[in-house]
C-alpha cells in the first residue's frame, strides 16, 4: 500500500497569502495524484488530477506541480472561502490511498 | 450528476447494514464507481471501488473492510449498494459514493462527483 504524507498539517495564513502544501508518497505514483478541499459539513471536491490539470470551474489560483513522490498544491492568493482542509490522493496503485489532510486556516 | 446515498443509521456491532447510491446523470454500469469513508473529524478512506462494465465488474476492496464489505450495483436502478456485515465501532463513519473520472484521452481524472454522505454509527 502507497502511504502519502502531507505536510504541514496546519497551516495558518492570512487572505491574500500564498499557501504550499505539500504531499510525499512511500513510492512512486507516477503522475496519478490528485487533490481535493473539504469544507465542513460537505463532500470532498476535487481541485486537481494528474498532478497538476485543473478539474472542471476550479479557479487558476489553484495550481499543482510534481511526480513520482513529491507533489505540491499551491493557491497563489488565498480567497476567504479557501480556508478547508486539503487532501492528496493516488490512484497508482489499489487500494487507492489518501493524505491525512492539511488543514488551512485563518 | 447526482449521487445521493441512503441507508445510514445507528447499529449495533456485529451487525448489518446495505448503503445505497441512487445515481443520475451518469451510469454506474459504464463508470468506476468508489465507496469513501470519512469517521467523525478524522481523514478519508477509501474503501471499495466496482470497475465497469455490462453484468459485472471487478471489485476491490481496503484491507480494513475485505471479507466483510460487497460492493455491487443494480443496472435497471442505475443505483450502486455496500453491503456491510460483521461491523465495528470502527466502521463509523460518513460513508460516501464518488465517480472515478476519466477524461478524453483517458486518463484518470479523480473522484470527480460525490454524494453528500450518509452517516453510519455502529454502536451498543
Amino acid at each position: 500500500e502507497i502511504a502519502l504524507t502531507q505536510s504541514p498539517a496546519t497551516l495558518s495564513l492570512s487572505p491574500g497569502e500564498r499557501a504550499t502544501l505539500s504531499c510525499r508518497a512511500s513510492q512512486s505514483v507516477s503522475s496519478y495524484l490528485a487533490w481535493y478541499q473539504q469544507k465542513p459539513g460537505q463532500a470532498p471536491r476535487l481541485l486537481i488530477y494528474d498532478a497538476s490539470n485543473r478539474a472542471s470551474g476550479i479557479p487558476a489560483r489553484f495550481s499543482g506541480s510534481g511526480s513520482e513522490t513529491d507533489f505540491t498544491l499551491t493557491i497563489s492568493t488565498l480567497e476567504p472561502e479557501d480556508f478547508a482542509v486539503y487532501y492528496c490522493q493516488q490512484r497508482r496503485n489499489w487500494p487507492q490511498t489518501f493524505g491525512q489532510g492539511t488543514k488551512v486556516e485563518i | 450528476v447526482q449521487l445521493v446515498e441512503s441507508g445510514g443509521t445507528l447499529v449495533q456491532p456485529g451487525g448489518s447494514l446495505r448503503l445505497s447510491c441512487a445515481a443520475s446523470g451518469l451510469s454506474v454500469s459504464s463508470n468506476y464507481m468508489s465507496w469513501v469513508r470519512q469517521p467523525p473529524g478524522k481523514g478519508l478512506e477509501w474503501v471499495s471501488v466496482i470497475f465497469s462494465g455490462g453484468s459485472g465488474g471487478s471489485t476491490y476492496y481496503a484491507d480494513s473492510v475485505k471479507g466483510r464489505f460487497t460492493i455491487s450495483r443494480d443496472n435497471s436502478k442505475n443505483t450502486l449498494y455496500l453491503q456491510m456485515n460483521s461491523l465495528t465501532a470502527e466502521d463509523t463513519a460518513v460513508y460516501y459514493c464518488a465517480r472515478e473520472g476519466y477524461d478524453l484521452s483517458d486518463t484518470y481524472s479523480g473522484l470527480d462527483y460525490w454524494g453528500q454522505g450518509t452517516l453510519v454509527t455502529v454502536s451498543s
